[in-house]
């Protein structure tokens, strides 16, 4: 199995914080992204990285914003929660090269808005 | 912007056979086929890089037509294991190629 790990798994907040979730990788893979999964919606790209301080907005990026000093880790912050923006958040790693390589995911971070 | 699958859901017995389709509306260099069971992480079942071509692993299989910017996943003889949701993810041509977009899935039941 690939080494990816997401932190926490699950987590309960309130409307109006900040929450940081963590995605870790040991395979020094250059592509990292992060997925937010709804149902009846699939997996929605919110930002993804090509490299340490390289990032760029995926298709829900609103209210998201990511951050990437290390290659191993990518973090996804929830500037201030919503309910909206309740969901199972997914991290992905790629040696991604155009297309060419598959992706491996983490287990998934299930996250809360009361 | 998502690709679209078809069909949304589907329900079929063990042994019988189940297409799932992927399109998408910007040119394609490459498409990607997920499956993820209920609760777990999406899991890799194959890639495909060029027009026409098709790949497969024991009795999944899947073809990708690079003009008509269209993939599809062929499951014959489903077996219970097959049931899950399918992903296709597509890597554009245009515009960043770094992005992997997937589609809203499919969903397939297995009955014994």
């Amino acid at each position: 199995d690939a080494g990816i790990t997401q932190s926490p798994r699950h987590k309960v907040t309130e409307t109006g914080t900040p929450v940081t979730l963590r995605c870790h990788q040991t395979e020094n893979h250059r592509y990292m992204y992060w997925y937010r999964q709804d149902p009846g919606h699939g997996l929605r790209l919110i930002h993804y990285s090509y490299g340490v301080k390289d990032t760029d907005k995926g298709e829900v990026s609103d209210g998201y914003s990511v951050s990437r000093s290390k290659t191993e880790d990518f973090l996804l912050t929830l500037e201030s929660a919503t309910s909206s923006q309740t969901s199972v958040y997914f991290c992905a790693i790629s040696e991604l090269d155009r297309g060419n390589t598959e992706a491996f995911f983490g287990q998934g971070t299930r996250l809360t808005v009361v | 912007q998502q690709p679209v699958q078809s069909p949304q859901a589907v329900i079929l017995r063990e042994g019988e056979d189940a297409v799932i389709n992927c399109s998408s509306s910007k040119a394609l260099y490459s498409v990607h086929w997920y499956r993820q069971k209920h609760g777990e992480a999406p899991v890799f079942l194959m890639i495909l890089l060029k027009g026409g071509e098709q790949k497969g692993h024991e009795k999944i299989s899947a073809s990708f037509n690079e003009k008509k910017q269209q993939s599809s996943l062929y499951l014959t003889a489903s077996q219970l294991s097959y049931s899950g949701t399918y992903f296709c993810g597509t890597g554009p041509t245009s515009g960043s190629a770094r992005q992997l977009t997937f589609g809203s899935g499919t969903q397939l039941t297995v009955l014994p």
